[in-house]
């Protein structure tokens, strides 16, 4: 198992371009999550999704979109930069069966906005 | 809302040292508890969970307790190495929804030779 893959690794844009961060997961997980990590902030919970077709805002939503068509899949889209939405990204996911709810992460998306 | 205090860092540590890491939270009903590790330029991974009062996690030397009197889940070596270096976050996930985590802010350690 590959686990929770994560693309691209880096990735600069100039503000009001658009972009999606693609994560994966072959754990055949029910749950997906995004966190953005900033320094000094820990990580904070963009939107999740509890399975196929159904997602939900998480803490900071604002700027960002999701969708999840599928099981394995969940893009994180941003419609238009912007600065403050440098940061590094992770994708978690995490299974129905996991009695403690577990998540597993990706290695994570460091994006810079300039 | 839940809420996760951790203690700021960094922790500068000589190797074989003593490591306490300080973590409370509030929450509303009876969490489960994990604490997570960031290496160098690489993303989290789970070190140890507890789901109930009194529950101690523990892995690769590390061990936590969960309290539920004192809301702590505080995180101990005996002997740290130079190989601990890392961010460890403290977090806590509401058992009654769906599993999304509520974490710290982080304690970055740093242990020297």
């Amino acid at each position: 198992n590959a686990g929770v893959t994560q693309t691209p690794k880096f990735q600069v844009l100039k503000t009001g371009q658009s972009m999606t961060l693609q994560c994966a997961q072959d754990m055949n997980h029910e749950y997906m999550s995004w966190y953005r990590q900033d320094p000094g902030m820990g990580l904070r919970l963009i939107h999740y999704s509890v399975g196929a077709g159904i997602t939900d805002q998480g803490e900071v939503p604002n700027g960002y979109n999701v969708s999840r068509s599928t099981t394995e899949d969940f893009p994180l889209r941003l419609l238009s930069a912007a600065p403050s939405q440098t940061s590094v990204y992770f994708c978690a996911s995490s299974g129905q069966s996991l009695s403690y709810n577990e998540q597993f992460f990706g290695p994570g998306t460091r994006l810079t906005v300039l | 809302g839940d809420s996760v205090t951790q203690m700021e860092g960094p922790v500068t540590l000589s190797e074989e040292a003593f490591l306490t890491i300080n973590c409370t939270y509030t929450a509303t009903g009876y969490p489960s508890l994990f604490w997570y590790v960031q290496y160098p330029g690489e993303g989290l991974q789970l070190l140890l969970k507890a789901t109930k009062a009194d529950d101690k996690g523990s892995n690769k030397g590390f061990e936590a307790t969960y309290r539920k009197e004192t809301t702590s889940f505080h995180l101990e070596k005996g002997s740290v190495q130079v190989s601990d270096s890392a961010v460890y976050f403290c977090a806590l996930s509401d058992r009654s929804g769906y599993s999304t985590l509520t974490f710290g802010k982080g304690t970055m350690l740093l242990v020297s030779p």
